[in-house]
């Protein structure tokens, strides 16, 4: 199993580009979710998908981030316009079934913005 | 809401044992976790509670008390390579969705592990 799988591994982008980020989860998994790791904030959620329906996206930051889902094995997170306050590593988990016991983590994407 | 504390640092000796704390407050608790994240790595699955009590798996063990929004987990026999961040993590039900799952991350605590 290749595991969840982020694109790209890394970003640099300068300030008020659009910049879309890729995940595809593990195969049979039915729960995906963002996050977005910084050294002031930690790791947090950003949104949830579940049977590739948004379910709680209380933690996206505000309306120039965007997630989708458009079927069970792809997932993307975009931002537009892009600010340098959004630089951070954003890790893509998926994980299975209602007991959802494990999120298995991708390598994440390391996002620069100048 | 939920609210997770964690020490930010700690430090123990190769061959040493650790117990890192998690104290939380959430409506709606389904279980917590525990996460290893080495420098520059994305974080990996420990140990999952969600019943009160010990759970070993080989040289780490949580535990948790559900009364108390408490949880530890115990690393014994230490090695240089457990220097890492230690991620305690709180799964609750969102309401609003009737099952569906919500995790949320403490800060970490750094465990750097000295010779």
């Amino acid at each position: 199993d290749a595991g969840v799988i982020q694109s790209p591994r890394h970003e640099v982008t300068e300030m008020g580009q659009e910049v879309t980020l890729r995940c595809k989860p593990i195969s049979g998994h039915n729960s995906l979710f963002w996050y977005r790791q910084t050294m002031m904030r930690g790791l947090e959620l950003l949104i949830y998908f579940n049977n590739n329906v948004p379910i709680d996206d209380s933690g996206m930051p505000e309306d120039r981030f965007s997630a989708k889902m458009p079927n069970a094995s792809f997932s993307t997170l975009k931002i537009q316009p892009s600010e340098p306050r959004d630089s951070a590593v954003y890790f893509c988990a998926s994980s299975l079934g209602s007991s959802g016991s494990e999120q298995f983590f991708g390598p994440g994407t390391r996002l620069t913005v100048l | 809401g939920q609210n997770i504390d964690q020490p930010t640092e700690m430090t123990a000796t190769e061959g040493a044992i650790v117990q890192i704390n998690c104290t939380y407050q959430t409506s709606g608790f389904n279980g917590l976790f525990w996460y290893q994240q080495h420098a520059g790595e994305a974080p990996t699955f420990l140990s999952y509670n969600v019943l009160d009590g010990l759970e070993e798996k080989g040289r780490f063990s949580s535990f948790l008390s559900r009364s108390k929004g408490y949880s530890y987990l115990l690393l014994k026999e230490l090695q240089m390579k457990d220097s890492a961040s230690y991620l305690c993590a709180v799964r609750s039900l969102v309401v609003s969705s009737g099952s569906a799952r919500q995790l949320t991350f403490g800060s970490g605590t750094q465990l750097t592990v000295l010779p």
